[in-house]
């Protein structure tokens, strides 16, 4: 089945410090999403991005479907933003979604 | 609007014992699926579904059986509890109309088997 890869698997940054996480899958998708795991758990959808580039105020995620990754980027951070990043595929749009393991992101004041 | 609801928030079984984890949405969405998150493993599909009736399997399915009788509740059944099974369970909801993918998660059941 498809592989999802993501890195780092950590970081660690200081407030306003800006960051690009990566996703790569093994074949071709119809449907990816970027989530964020907040320190208390609850899962939050950012983007839906199979191809192109999207941005929701300091966030904004790139995919290039032809290359098999796409990239989340979080300019001038803030505490908030702290949690895990997760990367998930749907190769054939039918809900299965195929998730990453994750970028754990700390950011310190 | 509730979004997507989880009950129960925590739960510890004795190996052996059967359960059933609730899940509620109020958005009149046709998907809705469970997974499970286990340490460094991300998040694992055992079953979805895509309306009142029909249900499939996903990635790690055995052990847990579904069914999906309305489109608001779709539960999860554990049969016969292992201690392999320990995870926080998330239950998801999506509408299946054209441009809209965004998917609502409940908060979470944490299940600890002993």
């Amino acid at each position: 089945g498809i592989q999802v890869e993501q890195s780092p698997p950590d970081l660690i940054l200081q407030e306003g410090a800006n960051s690009t996480l990566r996703c790569n899958f093994s074949d071709s998708v119809n449907n990816l999403q970027w989530f964020h795991q907040n320190p208390w758990g609850q899962l939050i959808n950012l983007f839906y991005i199979p191809s192109g580039t999207k941005q929701n105020g300091r966030l904004s995620a790139t995919t290039v479907a032809t290359e098999r990754y796409s990239l989340l980027y979080i300019s001038s951070s803030q505490t908030t933003d702290s949690g895990v990043y997760f990367c998930a595929v749907d190769p054939s749009n039918t809900g299965k979604l195929i998730f990453g393991q994750g970028t754990t992101l700390q950011v310190k004041p | 609007n509730a979004g997507v609801t989880q009950t129960p928030k925590f739960q510890v079984l004795k190996t052996g014992q059967s359960m059933t984890l609730q899940c509620a949405q109020d958005m009149n969405h046709e998907y809705m699926s469970w997974y499970r998150q286990d340490p460094g493993m991300g998040l694992r599909l055992i079953h979805y579904s895509v309306g009142a009736g029909i249900t499939d399997q996903g990635e790690v399915p055995n052990g847990y059986n579904v069914s999906r009788s309305t489109t608001e509740d779709f539960p999860l059944r554990l049969l016969s509890a292992a201690p392999s099974q320990t995870s926080v369970y998330f239950c998801a909801s999506r509408t299946l109309g054209q441009g809209h993918y965004g998917y609502t998660f409940g908060s979470g059941t944490r299940l600890t088997v002993v």
